[in-house]
C-alpha cells in the first residue's frame, strides 16, 4: 500500500498570504494525485486530479505541482473561504491512499 | 446538479449489521462508477469499496473485505453498503462517492472521486 504523507499537520497563513502544502508519496504514483478540500460538518471536494488539472468550477487561485513522488498545492491568495482541511490521494496503485490532511488556519 | 443522499446510518452493536443507501440524481447514474468513503471521528478518509458501471468489477479495501458488500441498482439510480460484522473501528461516517474507478481492457484502475455526498454516520457501539 502506498502511504501518502502530508507537511506540514498545521499551516498558519494571514488571508491575502500565499499557501503551499505538500505531499509526499512512500512509491511513485507518477502524476495520479488529487487534491481535495474539507470544511467542516462537510464532504470533501474535489480541486485538483492528474496533479495540476483544476477541478469544475476551482478558482484559479488554486494550483497543483509535482509528479513522482513529491507534490504541491498551491492557493495564492488566501480566502476566508479557503481556511480547511486538505487532503492528498493518489490513484495509481490500488488501494486509493488518503494522506492524513493538512489544517490550514488563519493566523 | 449532481447530488448524492446517503441514508441508513444508526448505532448498532458490536457484531451486528447495518444496510446504507445512496440515492443519485442530476447524472447519468448507470454509466459511472461508484464508491463508499469513510471518515472516522475526527480522522482522515479512507477508501472503503468500488463498484464499476454495470457492476462488473467491484473492490475492497482489506479492512472491510467478507464483511461489507457493495451493490447497486440502476434503475433506481441507487448504491448500497451492506455491512456485516460490525467493529468498534468500522465507526465512521460514511461517504458516497462518483468516479473513483477506471476499467479498460479488462483491468481497472483507481481515479479521484469527482462528487461526494454529505455522509451518514454509523456508530458501533454497545
Amino acid at each position: 500500500e502506498i502511504v501518502m504523507t502530508q507537511s506540514p499537520a498545521t499551516l498558519s497563513v494571514s488571508p491575502g498570504e500565499r499557501a503551499t502544502l505538500s505531499c509526499r508519496a512512500s512509491q511513485s504514483v507518477t502524476s495520479n494525485l488529487a487534491w481535495y478540500q474539507q470544511k467542516p460538518g462537510q464532504a470533501p471536494r474535489l480541486l485538483i486530479y492528474g496533479a495540476s488539472t483544476r477541478a469544475t468550477g476551482i478558482p484559479a487561485r488554486f494550483s497543483g505541482g509535482g509528479s513522482g513522488t513529491e507534490f504541491t498545492l498551491t492557493i495564492s491568495s488566501l480566502q476566508s473561504e479557503d481556511f480547511a482541511v486538505y487532503y492528498c490521494q493518489q490513484s495509481n496503485n490500488w488501494p486509493n491512499t488518503f494522506g492524513q490532511g493538512t489544517k490550514l488556519e488563519i493566523k | 446538479e449532481v447530488q448524492l443522499v446517503e441514508s441508513g446510518g444508526g448505532l448498532v452493536k458490536p457484531g451486528g449489521s447495518l444496510r446504507l443507501s445512496c440515492a443519485a440524481s442530476g447524472f447519468t447514474f448507470s454509466t459511472y462508477s461508484i464508491n463508499w468513503v469513510r471518515q472516522a471521528p475526527g480522522k482522515g478518509l479512507e477508501w472503503v469499496s468500488s463498484i464499476s458501471d454495470g457492476s462488473s468489477y467491484i473492490y475492497y479495501a482489506d479492512s472491510v473485505k467478507g464483511r461489507f458488500t457493495i451493490s447497486r441498482d440502476d434503475a433506481r439510480n441507487s448504491l448500497y453498503l451492506q455491512m456485516n460484522s460490525l467493529r468498534a473501528e468500522d465507526t465512521a461516517v460514511y461517504y458516497c462517492a462518483r468516479g473513483g474507478l477506471y476499467c479498460s481492457g479488462g483491468s481497472c484502475y483507481p481515479r479521484p472521486f469527482d462528487y461526494w455526498g454529505q455522509g451518514t454516520l454509523v456508530t458501533v457501539s454497545s
